[in-house]
């Protein structure tokens, strides 16, 4: 494909409301991140998938932050009873290998998700 | 723990001149160092990585273990450069990123 892929560019929730954001990776791309970035941030990891298999979840603010990727290749971030602090860019991020030469992790253009 | 750091939020330089963006990490094992860089309404890409020692479009970036730095060095700005720069350091899984720092390269 062109890259990755996220989907929708843009999503405006009301306070509460439950939202899902899904990340297309490059075919073939073995990891995939999840990253919150607030305005004026640096990217804050949120999880890394290896594969279907979800191997870090450190950076999920809260349990109402859920993310799966269940047949290793599409992912999706769900966010219950959005709040306003939620409100930031959600990028994902996929790269082809672990460690070494393969380890380039390209990007999505991300969603913004705006809480009101 | 993983942590970078960019001491700088911005930098500002003349066009031609040196330029030095500073990044020091946290990382009790070897690391992976990388440099990304966001232009204006592009997405997130990656400049360089320490293990290719390479030079991207000028730029290049030594890892200092001692120091437990990786600085990107520029000799001469110029105004094509003006972007927010992310250093990340990738440990035994995730990619962590510093909080950024924004370059404008006046004329």
């Amino acid at each position: 494909g062109a890259g990755v892929s996220q989907s929708p560019r843009y999503k405006v929730a009301k306070r509460g409301q439950d939202v899902a954001l899904r990340c297309d990776p490059i075919s073939g791309h073995v990891s995939l991140f999840w990253y919150q970035q607030a305005l004026g941030q640096g990217p804050e990891f949120l999880t890394y998938f290896q594969n279907e298999a979800q191997l870090d979840k450190s950076g999920l603010p809260s349990d109402r932050f859920f993310a799966e990727r269940p047949e290793g290749s599409v992912s999706t971030l769900k966010i219950q009873r959005t709040q306003q602090e939620d409100s930031a860019v959600y990028l994902c991020a996929s790269s082809q290998g672990l460690r070494g030469v393969n380890t380039e992790a390209f990007f999505g253009q991300g969603t913004r998700l705006t809480v009101v | 723990a993983q942590r970078v750091t960019q001491p700088e939020k911005l930098l500002s330089v003349f066009k031609g001149a040196p330029v030095e963006l500073k990044c020091n990490y946290s990382y009790s094992g070897s690391p992976e160092l990388f440099w990304y860089v966001q232009y204006s309404r592009q997405r997130l890409q990656l400049l360089l990585r320490h293990i290719s020692r390479e030079s991207i479009k000028g730029f290049t970036a030594d890892l200092n273990k001692g120091e437990t730095s990786f600085h990107l060095k520029k000799p001469f700005a110029q105004e094509e450069d003006s972007a927010m720069y992310y250093c990340a350091l990738q440990g035994a899984q995730k990619l962590v990123f510093g909080q950024g720092t924004r370059l404008t390269i006046n004329p």
